[in-house]
């Protein structure tokens, strides 16, 4: 059972990026899944979520209009595409596993894949 | 909007003692969707509480949730070396919205 995050790298400011995350070893059609970032040395922050259809997805404000959260669930894959990237984009974005119901929290995390903001 | 003030920042302890983490929100927790997350340094979060005092499959009984409102707490009766890392709480809403707190560090003292 794992997650495994890929696409992270160094972009300038108003640049795009599209993450990546591979998921194995549990039923991918049965969970809602999210992103997670953490800046350098700072707390943890959501970013987004999407349901199993991939068509009801949710972001943080921060985010919204910039980033678009998306699934394939054909391949096990879910996707961030990030655009007008800023300086204060730079984290390290996880990959995570939404459990709803009674958790509502996320029980799954991939180890995560820098994306670094700079010119 | 729902903000997670954690306390204290810093926890400076030696293995063996108790630890008493808060997790205060600043509106009331509905359905005690309040969860809290263990990380150590280079690796990922991993969930130890949710629903405010349920502990996740795996998590041994040194750890332990309680709270309901706007105040929770995590306590983890006798620090084993392993337990010495940042943690997380989170809370969820059906707007929906997630939100983590700032995060308290528990050191070696």
């Amino acid at each position: 059972v794992q997650l495994v995050e890929s696409g992270g790298t160094l972009v300038r400011p108003g640049g795009s990026l599209r993450l990546s995350c591979a998921a194995s070893g549990f039923t991918f059609t049965k969970y809602w899944m999210s992103w997670v970032r953490q800046a350098p040395g700072k707390a943890l922050e959501w970013v987004a979520n999407i349901k199993q259809d991939g068509i009801e997805k949710y972001y943080v404000d921060s985010v919204r209009g910039r980033f678009t959260i998306s699934r394939d669930n054909a391949k096990n894959s879910l996707f961030l595409q990030m655009s007008n990237l800023r300086a204060e984009d730079t984290a390290l974005y996880f990959c995570a596993r939404f459990f709803r119901g009674t958790v509502m929290a996320f029980d799954l995390w991939g180890q995560g894949t820098l994306v670094t903001v700079s010119s | 909007e729902m903000v997670l003030t954690q306390s204290p920042g810093t926890l400076s302890l030696s293995p063996g003692e108790r630890a008493t983490l808060s997790c205060r929100a600043s509106q009331r927790v509905s359905d005690n969707y309040l969860a809290w997350y263990q990380q150590k340094p280079g690796q990922a979060p991993r969930l130890l509480i949710f629903g405010a005092s349920t502990r996740a499959t795996g998590i041994p009984d040194r750890f332990s949730g309680s709270g309901s409102g706007r105040d929770f707490t995590l306590t983890i009766s006798g620090l084993e070396p392993e337990d010495f890392a940042v943690y997380y709480c989170q809370h969820y809403d059906s707007s929906p919205s997630l939100t983590f707190g700032g995060g308290t560090k528990v050191e070696i003292k």
